[in-house]
């Protein structure tokens, strides 16, 4: 069974730029999460989906993030303008509607300069 | 407030010597709780979980977690570490709800493993 996939794996970009990730779950998870991991930090849940739908999205900063998740499969997180502090990796993860195991994707990792 | 505290930011042992990676939680109610692993430019693997039920859970790569109401603690243990074991390990808790997946991580614990 294929894992969580994610892309690109590694971003560099200037302040003030715009960058997006794409994540594309394990086949049949209905529910999908973007976390964002700083340098020397745990994962902090940025939005859930279930299906096409946001369940949770309280702790994205909706001033310069966005997220999508059309026809319910895969997803985009859009940064726009990046700022230094948005340096970070960027976790995927998805689930089972219902069941409380998440799995993980390598990741993005976002540099900005 | 929902939080996770491990104490420990760096562990080194020796190859063959037994680990103990500590654990606390604060939560409303009765948690999920998660022990994750993540190696270098991965993302987490689930190493174990504890629900409900036995309160010593076992994982993969021969982890073990004791989750103890009493102490909110549900700590990591192996009895013989190995090489391949170097990584940072994440404690995890998570909502009973079948909706809000949230879950809130520890700041992790790097282990380094001498040969």
């Amino acid at each position: 069974e294929a894992g969580v996939a994610q892309s690109p794996r590694y971003k560099i970009i200037e302040k003030r730029q715009s960058v997006a990730f794409w994540c594309n779950p394990i086949s049949g998870h209905a529910t999908l999460y973007w976390y964002q991991q700083i340098l020397g930090q745990g994962p902090k849940l940025l939005i859930q989906f279930q299906n096409n739908g946001v369940v949770d999205d309280s702790q994205l900063p909706k001033d310069r993030f966005s997220a999508e998740r059309l026809k319910g499969v895969d997803s985009t997180l859009k940064i726009q303008p990046a700022k230094l502090e948005d340096s970070a990796v960027y976790l995927c993860a998805s689930s089972l509607q219902g069941q409380e195991t998440q799995y993980f994707g390598p990741g993005t990792r976002l540099l900005v300069l | 407030a929902q939080s996770v505290t491990q104490p420990d930011i760096h562990i080194t042992v020796s190859e063959g010597a037994s680990l103990e990676l500590r654990c606390n939680y604060s939560y409303g109610a009765t948690p999920y709780l998660f022990w994750y692993v993540q190696s270098p430019g991965q993302g987490l693997q689930l190493l174990l979980k504890y629900f409900s039920g036995d309160t010593l859970v076992q994982g993969i790569k021969g982890f073990e977690a004791e989750f103890k109401r009493s102490q909110s603690s549900f700590n990591l243990r192996k009895p013989s570490v190995h090489w391949s074991d170097a990584a940072e390990y994440f404690c995890a808790v998570g909502a009973r709800s079948s909706t809000l997946g949230r879950l809130y991580f520890g700041r992790g614990t790097q282990l380094t493993v001498w040969p």
